[in-house]
């Protein structure tokens, strides 16, 4: 089946550093990859949706600025937290259209700002 | 705005009990409903989807059923063993959107 492969897995940065996460698609081609972020006992927010080739198109409330996405081949998706505080800390997930109308997810990455 | 509920947050059970998880919706207007799994630190594995024209998917022991005119859908799965012990999330699509909405969760534990 189609397969994301997500990294790191968790990273641990000191505050004002930034923090880079990678999202492959192996066997597939994503045209659209979704990047949502989870907080502790919070549900799973969707923060951008990235298409190959265009800028990425972020929800209400996410910095672009700060989370700068970039999706410049079919197979590569990433995201960069830029000068991360300890309030980003937070679980990072990226999925990706398979067919239609199902997905698939990354492994996630469990992201520490100290 | 489309909300997402799922009560309870957790439930504790032992090895064999037949069990229902809900989920509930505020926009019936949507496209379909997923129920995954995901296991401590991980990502997400599909359980099952349904469309809005559905009103049910099996897959072995997991069944879901999807009342769209009234915002629920149920999640059951039989026979539980330990390792379906996992936080089980429910999300919708939108009409007309890629945007998934995710509930909270319910956190899963089956006791040997």
């Amino acid at each position: 089946g189609a397969v994301v492969s997500q990294h790191p897995s968790w990273v641990i940065c000191k505050s004002g550093t930034s923090v880079k996460i990678e999202c492959r698609s192996l066997d597939f081609q994503a045209t659209t990859m979704f990047w949502y972020r989870q907080f502790p006992k919070q549900s799973l927010m969707l923060m951008a949706t990235s298409n190959e080739g265009s800028k990425a198109t972020y929800e209400q409330g996410v910095e672009k600025d700060k989370f700068l996405i970039n999706h410049a081949s079919l197979t590569l998706s990433t995201l960069t937290v830029t000068s991360a505080h300890p309030e980003d800390s937070s679980f990072y997930i990226c999925s990706a259209r398979v067919g239609a109308p199902g997905y698939t997810f990354g492994s996630g990455t469990r992201l520490t700002v100290v | 705005k489309q909300e997402v509920t799922q009560i309870p947050a957790a439930l504790s059970v032992p090895e064999g009990e037949n069990l229902v998880l809900n989920c509930s919706f505020t926009d019936s207007a949507i496209y379909n409903l997923q129920w995954f799994r995901q296991d401590p630190g991980k990502g997400l594995t599909s359980l099952l989807l349904i469309q809005s024209s559905q009103r049910e998917q099996t897959s072995g022991r997991l069944n879901a059923s999807l009342d769209k005119s009234s915002g629920r859908s149920t999640l059951y799965i039989a026979a539980s063993q330990p390792g379906d012990s996992a936080t089980y999330l429910c999300a919708v699509q939108q009409g007309g959107s890629e945007k998934l909405v995710f509930g909270k969760g319910m956190k899963l534990t089956v006791n040997p």
